[in-house]
């Protein structure tokens, strides 16, 4: 089956603690990217990869790096996480094919910083 | 740069009534249209896309949208509700031509059906 896959699900975490959500998928895709969702304001992207080892910033990059060693992996990583980093997050991929393709989305991780 | 607006935040409707849901949006190039719905605890599902072919676009579990360049609008429609479609629905913009861009998100309309 096609997916997404995003872990962990859940996390409650304190200030400061390094941690780093994993994302996966299954399709092939050249196209990764991040998103926070928070209410009232949607999602916003916050880095995106376009292929292997080229990623680059969204329209709220602070506070995270991400990485694109493997076509299938784009991890997302807070190396000293905030309250504000307290979020709903989303994983995407999308192949670059001709147009502009529709993204998929994993089922998210609802991050908690204390 | 590109935009979404979706005019309401919260519709309400009963089951058996047709259901619009409202977007705006502004781009300066051929834009790519979507419409996504997202469920309590789930991630985000394409229900439809408009990519510069026809402008009625249909969707899944009967949902349409048409595209209407003159009123920039993008409204999401579908002619009897039903429980099931209870959810949070995003409209979304992206660049048609840099298929390497960001979606932009609107705000997204919380659907409430009842019975």
């Amino acid at each position: 089956e096609a997916q997404v896959t995003q872990n962990p699900r859940y996390l409650i975490t304190v200030t400061g603690k390094k941690l780093t959500v994993t994302c996966s998928q299954n399709m092939n895709h050249e196209y990764m990217s991040w998103y926070r969702q928070d209410p009232g304001l949607g999602l916003r992207q916050i880095y995106y990869s376009m292929n292997v080892e080229v990623t680059d910033k969204g329209d709220v990059p602070e506070g995270y790096k991400v990485s694109r060693k493997e076509k299938r992996n784009f991890p997302l990583i807070l190396e000293s996480p905030s309250p504000n980093q307290t979020s709903l997050y989303f994983c995407a991929s999308k192949t670059q094919g001709v147009g502009n393709q529709p993204q998929h989305f994993g089922d998210g991780t609802r991050l908690s910083i204390l | 740069a590109q935009s979404v607006t979706q005019l309401d935040s919260h519709v309400s409707v009963s089951e058996g009534t047709p259901v619009l849901l409202r977007c705006n949006y502004s781009s300066s190039y051929s834009p790519s249209l979507f419409w996504y719905v997202q469920h309590p605890n789930k991630g985000l599902q394409l229900l439809l896309k408009y990519t510069s072919a026809a402008t009625l676009v249909k969707g899944i579990n009967g949902f349409e949208a048409e595209f209407k360049k003159s009123e920039t609008s993008f409204h999401l429609t579908k002619p009897s509700a039903h429980m099931s479609d209870a959810a949070e629905y995003f409209c979304v913009v992206s660049d048609a031509v840099k298929a390497g861009t960001a979606l932009i998100f609107g705000k997204g309309t919380t659907l409430s059906v009842s019975s």
